[in-house]
């Protein structure tokens, strides 16, 4: 099993909304990523967890919360959103932080209305 | 921190020639560095990477090369297909830094004519 799945495929939010993202691996992979993507750019890195704890945020708006409630399981909650932050929500994985190739979910297509 | 440059921002080639897509890396550190073809409202895919000790490799149609010297490396496609059109990602990692994430480059649309 080589997939990162990632749901719901697409999300369409108001700015006084509270969703969550969801992204689930099964690859025994210890380092799961949050990516944002806009059109045309390449993908930014968000923040990562290594062995369930917070290793990097890049320095993202605190509307965005993480959570990695176990080594299979990386969550992306999302609360007073901007219309710019429209864009594809990338999760990756990867066997440990920064070792070797990681794997991209479909992504989650969000619009903030 | 590290910096990826990646060069031409558009390709455009006719089918049956050859593509290449040149990147350079800025922290001489970097030990690993992939490729990712990035179809239209897809996922990004690794299609081929190269670590530090390596100077070239091949899978088929693909290869990359890299210059640890001169901190480049470059994607070489040949015999291309339409099928092959996409954006191509390069990235580079540095290995036990504070910051042991994918750097992307800025990436190429590349567009192959039938």
């Amino acid at each position: 099993d080589t997939e990162v799945t990632q749901t719901p495929k697409h999300l369409v939010m108001g700015m006084t909304n509270k969703k969550s993202l969801k992204c689930e691996q099964h690859m025994g992979h210890r380092a799961m990523y949050w990516y944002k993507q806009k059109a045309k750019k390449p993908p930014e890195l968000m923040f990562v967890y290594s062995y369930e704890k917070l290793s990097i945020n890049e320095s993202v708006p605190s509307r965005f919360s993480p959570e990695c409630p176990n080594s299979s399981l990386l969550n992306l909650h999302l609360h007073a959103l901007q219309p710019e932050d429209s864009a594809l929500y990338l999760c990756a994985s990867s066997q440990q932080q920064g070792l070797s190739e990681a794997f991209f979910g479909q992504g989650t297509r969000l619009t903030v209305v | 921190g590290e910096n990826v440059e990646q060069h031409p921002s558009t390709l455009s080639v006719q089918e049956g020639d050859s593509a290449v897509i040149k990147c350079t890396y800025s922290d001489s550190a970097s030990n690993y560095f992939p490729w990712y073809k990035q179809e239209l409202g897809k996922r990004p895919q690794l299609i081929i990477d190269i670590r530090s000790n390596v100077g070239e490799k091949k899978d088929q149609r693909i290869a990359v090369t890299l210059n640890k010297t001169a901190k480049h490396f470059s994607l070489h496609i040949t015999e291309t297909q339409p099928e092959d059109s996409a954006v191509y990602f390069c990235a580079a990692i540095t290995y036990g830094g504070s910051q042991g994430n994918l750097i992307f480059g800025k990436g190429t649309k590349l567009s192959v004519k039938p």
